[in-house]
């Protein structure tokens, strides 16, 4: 079974409004965090934003927020009020305690239209 | 450098050939970890060192595969004998602490084209 899902491959939306990108996980591990990366066009994976399994609060970071539903195992990434600098992939990615590795999704390819 | 860097950028074998891949961490990381990204996938884990111990090799996709990182900076990811199914963009991290939440910081990846 996939460890990180993302259903979306390709995502669209006008600057200035907000998007959600889902996220669904799969893990029997009690304790592990989720992280949010974006990739430009240039490449390199950029850190957004993190959330530990036994966060009571859902991560805030700046315009990026994450809708984290433990009991549904989802870990969407809402980013609001979008900029044309914010289109590229968006991956969604797992780390467990019981392992080193980061697990990530396919990816969501986000385009903000002017 | 303030972020991890890599080199080559880009790499062109012909399959069969050998080659390495550098990866130049963030200065005093203790974690690095080493990606293969095919097209339009996400990427995945090869291998993981604290400091020059390979504490993790579970996601090298077959012997041909090999990483070193003897002086717990620089790490090598070296493939021996390219094979076509290589073709994929080799990306580096680095973090700060062996902690579980830290955040990884990536390189700009080497894209490896096997002919």
């Amino acid at each position: 079974a996939q460890k990180i899902t993302q259903t979306q491959p390709g995502m669209f939306v006008q600057e200035k409004e907000a998007v959600t990108l889902d996220c669904t996980y799969d893990t029997s591990d009690p304790s592990y965090g989720l992280f949010w990366y974006k990739q430009p066009s240039s490449g390199e994976m950029i850190f957004l934003i993190y959330q530990g399994s036994y966060d009571q609060q859902n991560a805030t970071e700046g315009r990026y927020s994450l809708n984290f539903q433990k009991a549904r195992k989802s870990a969407n990434l809402v980013i609001s009020a979008s900029q044309l600098g914010d289109s590229a992939m968006y991956f969604c990615a797992m780390r467990e305690t019981t392992g080193n590795q980061f697990y990530f999704g396919t990816g969501t390819s986000l385009t903000v239209i002017p | 450098g303030a972020g991890v860097s890599q080199s080559p950028r880009y790499k062109v074998a012909k399959r069969g050939q050998d080659v390495a891949l550098r990866c130049d961490p963030i200065s005093g990381h203790v974690s690095l970890f080493w990606y293969q990204q095919a097209l339009g996938q996400g990427p995945e884990f090869l291998t993981y060192f604290q400091n020059e111990a390979q504490l993790d090799k579970s996601g090298l996709p077959s012997d041909r595969f090999f990483a070193e990182r003897p002086e717990g900076s620089v790490s090598t990811l070296k493939i021996q004998r390219t094979q076509q199914e290589d073709s994929a963009v080799y990306l580096c991290a680095s973090s700060s602490l062996a902690g579980f939440y830290n955040e990884q910081f990536f390189g700009p990846g080497t894209r490896l084209t096997v002919l």
